[in-house]
């Protein structure tokens, strides 16, 4: 069974460039969230996509979107970069429900300059 | 916006020694309440999911409880080992989706 992969594991911007980060998630999973882990804090939800579609959206604006292709795969873009989005971005795959486990990648370290 | 708090912030053990941590989150439209260990290099690794009041669930000498009544579950780790090292954290749902509110996490050291 081959787990959430995320890629890549290290990137540098800067301000106002655009980036898009990328996940493959565990065999079987239909389900796919990110997350922002900033320094000293918790994973903030950015967003759930189900069936290619969002699911769900946490507080994060719009400049960062989504997308889920038919194979689960997906991945996380972020326009207009900010010093602010500086962090670890994780993505978890998963059966849809809330009474279902959420599968970590490793994330990936997105430093703006 | 879920508030929720993890305590304590950090704990030091000597190897052998029983732990409990705290979970807190309002108890209002309860969904689901996840638990993750988080070791350093490597990706949050989940221990548990609790959906209802009065849950106890057990994985090795790790075990939780859930009391969605007054908002709380507790982590429990009996006879710590070094390799139970890791940062733990709770994630509460009040919606109907997978959208984990995590709290900042009790980290955990285990000396031999």
């Amino acid at each position: 069974e081959t787990g959430v992969t995320q890629s890549p594991t290290h990137l540098i911007k800067t301000r106002g460039q655009q980036v898009t980060l990328r996940c493959s998630s565990q065999s079987g999973h239909n389900t796919v969230s990110w997350y922002q882990q900033a320094l000293g804090q918790g994973p903030q939800f950015i967003f759930q996509y189900y069936r290619e579609e969002e699911n769900g959206r946490g507080n994060f604006p719009p400049r960062f979107s989504g997308l889920q292709f038919p194979n689960y795969s997906s991945e996380l873009n972020v326009n207009a970069l900010e010093l602010d989005d500086s962090a670890l971005y994780l993505c978890a795959s998963s059966l849809f429900g809330v009474d279902q486990p959420q599968h970590f990648g490793d994330g990936t370290r997105l430093s703006i300059l | 916006i879920l508030n929720v708090e993890q305590s304590p912030q950090s704990l030091h053990v000597q190897e052998g020694d029983s732990t409990n941590f705290t979970c807190s989150f309002p108890s209002s439209n309860f969904y689901a309440l996840h638990w993750y260990r988080w070791e350093t290099a490597k990706s949050p690794e989940a221990l548990f999911v609790m959906t209802l009041n009065g849950d106890e669930k057990k994985k090795g000498r790790i075990s939780a409880t859930l009391n969605t009544k007054e908002g709380y579950s507790y982590l429990y780790i009996k006879g710590s080992q070094p390799e139970d090292s890791a940062t733990y954290l709770c994630a509460p749902t009040n919606t109907g989706f997978q959208k984990l509110v995590f709290g900042t996490g009790t980290r955990l050291l285990v000396s031999p």
